[in-house]
C-alpha cells in the first residue's frame, strides 16, 4: 500500500467554524508533513512530525493546530480561519533516514474554502 | 522562503521534443528531488539526487546536479501530451534535513 489518503477532498467552512482535515498512511513512514498550496504557487511547508512528535513548525498561525495521534494518522484542526486561508492542503509522509530525507509520498489534498 | 527557483516558469513544446527545466537553490543541501503535479492534484515524486551525485537517470528523465553552482536540471526526453503538468524541484538541508521546501515550479505544456 503506497497511498496517502486525505479526507475530506473538499471542505467549505465559515470563519467561526471548527473543522479538521485528516491524513492516513500505512507505509510505516515515521515522518508526516502538512503543506499549504495556493493557486499557481508551490507547496509551502507548515508542519513536520517525526516519530509522532512535532519537529518543525514554520511559524504557522495558531488557528491551525496539528495533531499526530499515532504513526499512521495526522490531523490538522482548523478554527477561526480567514478567507485567505482558502487553499489546497497537502499531507505527505516519508521514511526517516538518519540525516537524510527520502521520497515524499503525497495525498491528493483537501481543498479548503473559507467563507 | 522557498529554496528553489525554477527556470523557465512556463514551457510549451511539441510532442516528441525534449523539455529542460532548471532549478537554482541558495544553501547547501543533502538531496534535491523533482516532483510533478497535475492540475489541482497531489504531487508525485519523480527522482531524487543526492548531493554527492552529479547525474541520475530514470526512464525518460535525466537529472543533473551541480553543487558548486547550486543548480539542477531536469530533462524529459521524447515528451508526450501526458507529460503536461507542473514540475517542482524540492530541496532539504536549510534548517534541517526534513525541512523540504519547493521551488516556484515550471508549468510544462506538451502540444500533441
Amino acid at each position: 500500500d503506497t497511498e496517502v489518503t486525505q479526507t475530506p477532498k473538499h471542505l467549505v467552512m465559515g470563519m467561526t467554524n471548527k473543522k479538521s482535515l485528516k491524513c492516513e498512511q500505512h507505509m510505516g513512514h515515521r515522518a508526516m508533513y502538512w503543506y499549504k498550496q495556493k493557486a499557481k504557487k508551490p507547496p509551502e511547508l507548515m508542519f513536520v512530525y517525526s516519530y509522532e512528535k512535532l519537529s518543525i513548525n514554520e511559524s504557522v498561525p495558531s488557528r491551525f493546530s496539528p495533531e499526530c495521534p499515532n504513526s499512521s494518522l495526522l490531523n490538522l484542526h482548523l478554527h477561526a480561519l480567514q478567507p485567505e486561508d482558502s487553499a489546497l492542503y497537502l499531507c505527505a509522509s516519508s521514511q526517516i533516514i538518519t540525516g537524510n530525507t527520502g521520497e515524499l509520498f503525497f495525498g491528493e489534498g483537501s481543498r479548503l474554502t473559507v467563507l | 522562503s522557498q529554496q528553489g527557483e525554477e527556470d523557465p516558469q512556463a514551457l510549451s513544446i511539441q510532442e516528441g521534443e525534449n523539455a529542460t527545466m532548471n532549478c537554482s537553490y541558495k544553501t547547501s543541501i543533502n538531496n534535491l528531488q523533482w516532483y510533478r503535479q497535475n492540475s489541482g492534484r497531489g504531487l508525485v515524486h519523480l527522482i531524487l539526487i543526492r548531493s554527492n551525485e552529479r547525474e541520475k537517470h530514470s526512464g525518460r528523465l535525466r537529472v543533473t546536479l551541480d553543487t558548486s553552482k547550486k543548480s539542477s536540471s531536469l530533462l524529459i526526453t521524447a515528451s508526450r501530451a501526458a507529460d503536461t503538468a507542473s514540475y517542482f524541484c524540492a530541496t532539504d538541508g536549510s534548517g534541517g534535513y526534513q525541512k523540504v521546501t519547493f521551488g516556484i515550479g515550471t508549468k510544462l505544456q506538451v502540444i500533441p
